[in-house]
């Protein structure tokens, strides 16, 4: 089991900043790793997958890099809509996991 | 447009079992792998299962093995969930998910499409 961990739990950003937020994997999982969206109430929305490919209907502020453990979601120019909390998964290998999860909030 | 409706959710007691449905439109549901990815109360997100766009191959969270089941009618459209010996800890909203597959076929385990979520709730 690859065990995926994020950081910071919680990001207190203003708006109109950057946001980095980080995503472990305890082991290689290549670039076979996703980013979700969820808002409150909401269910999750894929952001990310490949690691840095954006999902269709999300803008070209939010980015994604790393590849084997390290991997980096950045937002910039934070938006009043992009508070929310953020999830990575790796598929590279069953069984497939997330992180614990990274909520931006609004500072 | 793309959309999943789950149902079948509900208040069991322990050792219980229920089973959820996922009614999938606007795609060709038989051309797609799906999930389900459950969350407990104000926790994260945790896969469940998967199975392959033709049922041909199931894969299950080791919380959930050997008491859950996943199958799918690919002639009504639509993925279940069959839940058995529930346990509080399953309490949580179920969410089916959709596959992703890339423009170039290429099949990534990644939700692409999600459904509003059942909520489970396994109580004395």
């Amino acid at each position: 089991e690859i065990v995926m961990t994020q950081s910071p739990a919680t990001l207190s950003v203003s708006p109109g900043e950057r946001a980095t937020l980080s995503c472990r994997a305890s082991q290689s999982v290549s670039s076979n790793l996703a980013w979700y969206q969820q808002k409150p109430g909401q269910a999750p929305r894929l952001l990310i997958y490949g690691a840095s490919t954006r999902a269709t209907g999300f803008p070209a502020r939010f980015s994604g890099s790393g590849s084997g453990t390290e991997f980096t979601l950045t937002i910039s120019g934070l938006q009043s809509e992009d508070f929310a909390v953020y999830y990575c998964q790796q598929y590279n290998n069953w069984p497939l996991e997330f992180g614990q999860g990274t909520k931006v909030e609004i500072k | 447009q793309v959309q999943l409706v789950e149902s079948g959710g509900g208040v069991v007691q322990p050792g219980g079992s229920l089973r959820l449905s996922c009614a999938a439109s606007g795609f060709t549901f038989n051309s797609y792998g799906m999930f389900w990815v459950r969350q407990a109360p104000g926790k994260g997100l945790e896969w469940v299962t998967f199975i392959r766009f033709d049922g041909s191959d199931e894969y299950y969270a080791d919380s959930v093995k050997g008491r859950f089941t996943i199958s799918r009618d690919n002639s009504k459209n639509t993925l279940y969930l069959q839940m058995n010996s529930l346990r509080t800890e399953d309490t949580a909203v179920y969410y089916c998910a959709k596959c992703l597959i890339t423009v170039f076929g290429v099949v990534i385990y990644g939700m692409d499409v999600w459904g509003q979520g059942t909520t489970v709730t396994v109580s004395s």
